[in-house]
């Protein structure tokens, strides 16, 4: 079963750090873009930060740029959201999702993992 | 960062047809088009068409998506309750080096 699964959120405080996780499995991670679309309550998907299959290249939103860094490991399946200085307007579900090949598309999401920065 | 342009609300009724729109710019949409998200309140979202317009497997004929110029639609036939949810446009922003969402459009169906 193609799938992918986040964990790491909670609640943190603002300035702190946080780091998600996504494991996907059911397919070959090593071949696809990956990426974080995240969500605040009661808004749209705003997308995040993206990273190429072998890892080499990544692109970020400018809100999370110098902040958040995202990294995959592609002997364990897994591809990392770093968050430093996190600020209120950070807080949101976070999505992993993978992009489809050649297809433009996010084609697979996991089920989302909270995150909130709040003292 | 700029978005994509989606009116916040659409209402049609029970087996009617509804379009909904998406409009960006020649750096996204115009230049490789737009891909098309079902969102139903407390899931994540569903992919309904690739920016090629095609449709993932498993995906109703019901819903098409197809592209003019800086703008994109997805037209839903045969309004089902089910229907009722949250769209979202998404496509790569060349001039930004960046993805970008449309602002979502919330359908109801009477």
């Amino acid at each position: 079963q193609v799938q992918v699964v986040e964990s790491g959120g909670g609640v943190v405080q603002p300035g702190r750090s946080l780091r998600l996780s996504c494991a996907a499995s059911g397919f070959t991670f090593s071949s696809y873009v990956m990426h974080w679309v995240r969500q605040a309550p009661g808004k749209g998907l705003e997308w995040v930060a993206v990273i190429s299959p072998g890892g080499s290249s990544q692109f970020y939103a400018g809100s999370v740029k110098g902040r958040f860094t995202i990294s995959r490991d592609n002997s364990k399946n897994t591809v990392d959201l770093q968050m430093n200085s996190l600020r209120g307007e950070d807080t949101a579900v976070y999505y992993c999702a993978r992009e489809s090949s050649g297809e433009g598309a996010f084609d697979i999401w996991g089920q989302g993992t909270m995150v909130t920065v709040s003292s | 960062q700029a978005g994509l342009t989606q009116p916040p609300s659409v209402s049609k009724g029970l087996r009617q047809t509804a379009t909904l729109t998406c409009t960006g710019n020649s750096n996204n949409v115009g230049n490789q088009g737009a891909a098309w998200l079902q969102q139903h309140q407390g899931h994540p979202p569903k992919l309904l068409s690739y920016r090629n317009d095609n449709r993932p497997s498993g995906i109703s004929e019901r819903f098409s998506a197809s592209r003019s110029g800086n703008t994109a639609s997805l037209t839903i036939t045969e309004l089902q309750p089910e229907d009722e949810a949250d769209y979202y446009c998404s496509a790569w922003d060349s001039s930004l080096s960046a993805w970008v969402f449309g602002g979502g459009t919330k359908l109801t169906v009477l």
